[in-house]
Order: structure tokens, then C-alpha cells, then sequence
């Protein structure tokens, strides 16, 4: 699976939106984008994922590069329960198989 | 639809005992896999099964772990003579079969080494 790098945190004021970045320039053409976030101790919960197309669901939407070097994940108005250690994970999408976690963003947001 | 149900929640040990942890995937998954998370550190993937099968245990230390999903009842994570080193939180997680490969999470267990 393709490396991925995040900053390793940021902080965004309740309300507004929060855009965290992911690179992954090494990314293969059958690897998918997923993203995953850890609110403290608590298991971690699936969030979005994507192959090139932007997707939206009830929680993100993820932004995909056209080159698909990069992507972003956007929480359009932030509020204090979403602050979590965000990870991205690039991963094959065919066949069940074990996630690779780095270190994600810590992600805050600020009241 | 229930989620990932694992027990017990929280688990003290003395070193040299055995540790069970138990894990219920969701309704119709049949995919099961062990991450720990170390005290300040990040999730590592430890072994993944399906039914009565292991898939990959790559992640899964060579002695005193071993894990079993059995055709009847939950998957089972079990470590015998634990040691301090041990203490961490254990998550499990499920997936169904297709294309829709998303793991789901259960709460974890965490285990503490006396």
C-alpha cells in the first residue's frame, strides 16, 4: 500500500470548516483513499473513502486530486465532539485486508 | 444493527496470566481482525480471520498470542503469560465480504499488566 503524510496537527474553530490534507504521491491506480478518525480511547470510526471522484456522505467529503497525489477531507462546520486523530489510509480496495495506520493529524477544535 | 461488541471492556492481569479478549463482528460479517494500540502510540495491525480461518497474521507476535474465530460464537484473542508490555488497548474490528470493504470498530478492551 502507498504511503501517506499528514501534518501531525492543526486546530480549527468550531463552526467553521476543517480541511485536513493527505499526501500520497506514490498512490497506485487501483488504490482507494479512506479515511478513519479516533476520538480519544474510543475505537476508530470509518469516515469516507474514494477512488478519483470528490465523495460526499453525511459526516465529509473528500476532495481527490486529479492527479489523485493528493486528497483533503472537509468537515464543513466543525464542532468540539469532532476533535479526533484523523488518519488516511490508501489501501486496495479488492480482498479484505488489515489497515495500515500512521500517525494521523490531531486534529482541535477550539470553542 | 448492532456494532462490534467486544469484552470485557477493561482487563487487569498479573503477569504470567492469561488474557481472553472476545470479539463480536456485526450481523453478517465474516471478517474479523485485531489491532493493538500501545500507551501513546498508534494502531498495529496484529491478525486478521475469517471464519475458523486465519488470513494474515503477520502483525501477531510469534509466542504466547494466538487467536481462533470459531465457526460458532466470537473471535477470541488470547495472550498466556502475559507480561507488562502487554498492557494496551486491543480494538477489533469486522468487515462484510464484497466490495464494500469498510472495518467497523468495536470499543477495544484494555488490558492492564500488574
Amino acid at each position: 500500500d502507498a504511503k501517506t503524510t499528514q501534518p501531525p496537527s492543526m486546530d480549527c474553530a468550531e463552526g467553521r470548516a476543517a480541511n485536513l490534507p493527505c499526501n500520497h504521491s506514490t498512490i497506485s491506480g487501483n488504490e482507494y483513499v479512506y479515511w478513519y478518525r479516533q476520538i480519544h480511547s474510543q475505537g476508530p470510526q470509518y469516515i469516507i473513502h474514494g477512488l478519483k471522484n470528490n465523495e460526499t456522505n453525511e459526516m465529509a467529503s473528500l476532495i481527490i486530486t486529479e492527479d489523485r497525489k493528493s486528497s483533503t477531507l472537509i468537515l464543513p462546520h466543525a464542532t468540539l465532539r469532532d476533535t479526533a486523530v484523523y488518519y488516511c489510509i490508501v489501501r486496495v480496495a479488492r480482498g479484505a485486508q488489515k489497515l495500515v495506520f500512521g500517525q494521523g493529524t490531531r486534529l482541535t477544535i477550539n470553542p | 444493527n448492532a456494532g462490534v461488541m467486544q469484552n470485557p471492556r477493561h482487563l487487569v492481569r498479573r503477569r504470567g496470566q492469561e488474557a481472553r479478549l472476545r470479539c463480536s463482528p456485526m450481523k453478517g460479517h465474516s471478517h474479523v481482525y485485531w489491532y493493538r494500540q500501545l500507551p501513546e502510540e498508534g494502531l498495529k495491525f496484529m491478525v486478521y480471520l475469517q471464519k475458523e480461518n486465519i488470513i494474515d497474521e503477520s502483525g501477531m507476535p510469534k509466542e504466547r498470542f494466538s487467536a481462533e474465530f470459531p465457526k460458532e460464537g466470537p473471535s477470541i484473542l488470547r495472550i498466556q503469560q502475559v507480561v507488562r508490555g502487554d498492557s494496551a488497548a486491543y480494538f477489533c474490528a469486522s468487515s462484510g465480504s464484497g466490495s464494500s470493504l469498510e472495518q467497523y470498530f468495536g470499543p477495544g478492551t484494555r488490558l492492564t499488566v500488574t
